[in-house]
């Protein structure tokens, strides 16, 4: 069975810093690219940050560019995303998702996110 | 940043109703587009990815359509089950965008 579980959210003073871990299995995690997006709790969801299957292109939205950091161990089958400098609005619920993909017959590149973990809550707060 | 316009923001429907949602993208983004479900204090689902494939094991009462700037999601008979908030997902570049997502409520 495809599964991620994610780890390491809790409560956090503004300023802080925390690491989030997320555990892959079922699947070839080292193929896939990966993702975080956050929920802020009852709004929607945001897009947060992108890493390759190898790790060597990584995108993040502006909100928490300079002050997030994603990465991955292919080897451990697990991705990662330190936070640091945490603010009151970075409190969500954050999700790790799979990104399978594949090419059509042009050659244009088709992307989705498939599965999600469960999710882990980060509360920034003092 | 890519600008996800996605409407109604609410609707209530009966079961056995006609359903259809609208994302709207701010530019065009070819059919680079995705549909999730989310049920209250679960993650997101995924049910149609290129804006018009259906995910395998989703029912084939949900459908997608569109291209370029205007996206549609159909559930041509909405079921008990289906009660949820539903989101379209731009991933024709980063950053990545949702629309603000649409609460699906039970008349």
């Amino acid at each position: 069975e495809v599964q991620l579980v994610e780890s390491g959210g809790g409560l956090v003073q503004p300023g802080g810093s925390l690491r989030l871990s997320c555990a892959a299995s079922g699947f070839t995690f080292s193929s896939y690219e990966m993702n975080w997006v956050r929920q802020a709790p009852g709004k929607g969801l945001e897009w947060v940050s992108y890493i390759s299957s190898s790790g060597s292109t990584i995108y993040y939205a502006d909100s928490v560019k300079g002050r997030f950091t994603i990465s991955r161990d292919n080897a451990k089958n697990s991705l990662y995303l330190q936070m640091n400098s945490l603010r009151a609005e970075d409190t969500a619920v954050y999700y790790c998702a799979r990104s399978p993909y594949y090419y059509d017959s042009s050659g244009y590149y088709y992307r989705w996110f498939d599965p999600w973990g469960q999710g882990t809550l980060v509360t920034v707060s003092s | 940043a890519i600008q996800m316009t996605q409407s109604p923001s609410s609707l209530s429907a009966s079961v056995g109703d006609r359903v259809t949602i609208t994302c709207r993208a701010s530019q065009g983004i070819r059919n680079d587009l995705g549909w999730y479900q989310q049920k209250p204090g679960k993650a997101p689902k995924l049910l149609i990815y290129a804006a018009s494939s259906l995910q395998s094991g989703v029912p084939s009462r949900f459908s997608g359509s569109g291209s370029g700037t205007d996206f549609t999601l159909t559930i041509s008979s909405l079921q008990p089950e289906d009660f949820a908030t539903y989101y379209c997902l731009q991933d024709y570049n980063y950053p990545l965008t949702f629309g603000q997502g649409t609460k699906v409520e039970i008349k």
